[in-house]
């Protein structure tokens, strides 16, 4: 039963453009969502995080989407460059905290010039 | 340390035999923990130390699975009498608190049954 679903396994971008990455969740108790970056051979990297009562977040380049209704996240980043290449994974996690996330299967994403 | 450090990074071993993956936190950091991620799957959650808490160990797939703490650093995930199935990288990550999402991550140690 896969809760946290990333249906796009990857994704090309020309430099400069904008990147969006999706993410959709089916367990109605996820409250806190995250996104991590994962470059090979190395452990995932936290990028930005989101609470539900929150609809919106951004830090700098990146930018956090969050539709409640729809379960649905997305990841923006712009503008997008080649070292954003990478495996991106959507993560979630219930009562607000960190401590047992639940992780889609990633996105791949490949910045070209 | 600078970072989450992992070892083995890699582990070749025999179905049956039992392995024992390391993982040594940031300084400083009171909450740690497992995830493995299958080829083609995302970070499964394994089990979560916090403090002097009792784990959260939901997420361990047997009992032929267990993880210790000591000392409140240093962690060790064993597995018994292996199987093909287990044959994943096991992701160590720790955190200032259970209440922050920003989890760091070692590189991970990758075990391999034969």
């Amino acid at each position: 039963d896969q809760q946290v679903k990333q249906n796009s396994p990857s994704l090309s971008v020309q430099e400069g453009r904008i990147s969006i990455l999706n993410c959709d969740y089916t367990n109605s108790m996820f409250d806190y969502f995250l996104w991590y970056k994962k470059y090979p051979a190395e452990g995932p990297t936290f990028l930005i995080s989101i609470s539900s009562i929150k609809d919106k977040n951004e830090d700098g380049r990146f930018t956090v989407f969050l539709n409640k209704s729809a379960k649905h996240l997305s990841l923006h980043i712009v503008p997008s460059q080649p070292g954003d290449s990478a495996v991106y994974f959507c993560a979630a996690s219930a009562g607000g905290t960190a401590s047992k996330l639940t992780f889609g299967t990633g996105t791949r994403l490949q910045v070209t010039l | 340390g600078a970072g989450v450090s992992q070892s083995p990074s890699n582990k070749v071993t025999e179905k049956g035999k039992d392995v024992e993956l390391r993982c040594d936190p940031i300084s400083g950091h009171t909450a740690l923990y497992w995830y493995r991620q299958s080829l083609g799957q995302g970070l499964e959650f394994l089990i979560y130390f916090q403090g002097n808490s009792a784990p959260d160990k939901s997420g361990l797939p047997s009992d032929r699975f267990s993880a210790e703490r000591t000392g409140g650093s240093v962690s060790t995930l064993t597995i018994q009498r292996t199987q093909q199935e287990d044959s994943a990288v096991y992701l160590c990550a720790s955190s200032l608190s259970w209440r922050t999402g920003e989890l760091f991550f070692g590189e991970g140690s990758r075990l391999t049954v034969l």
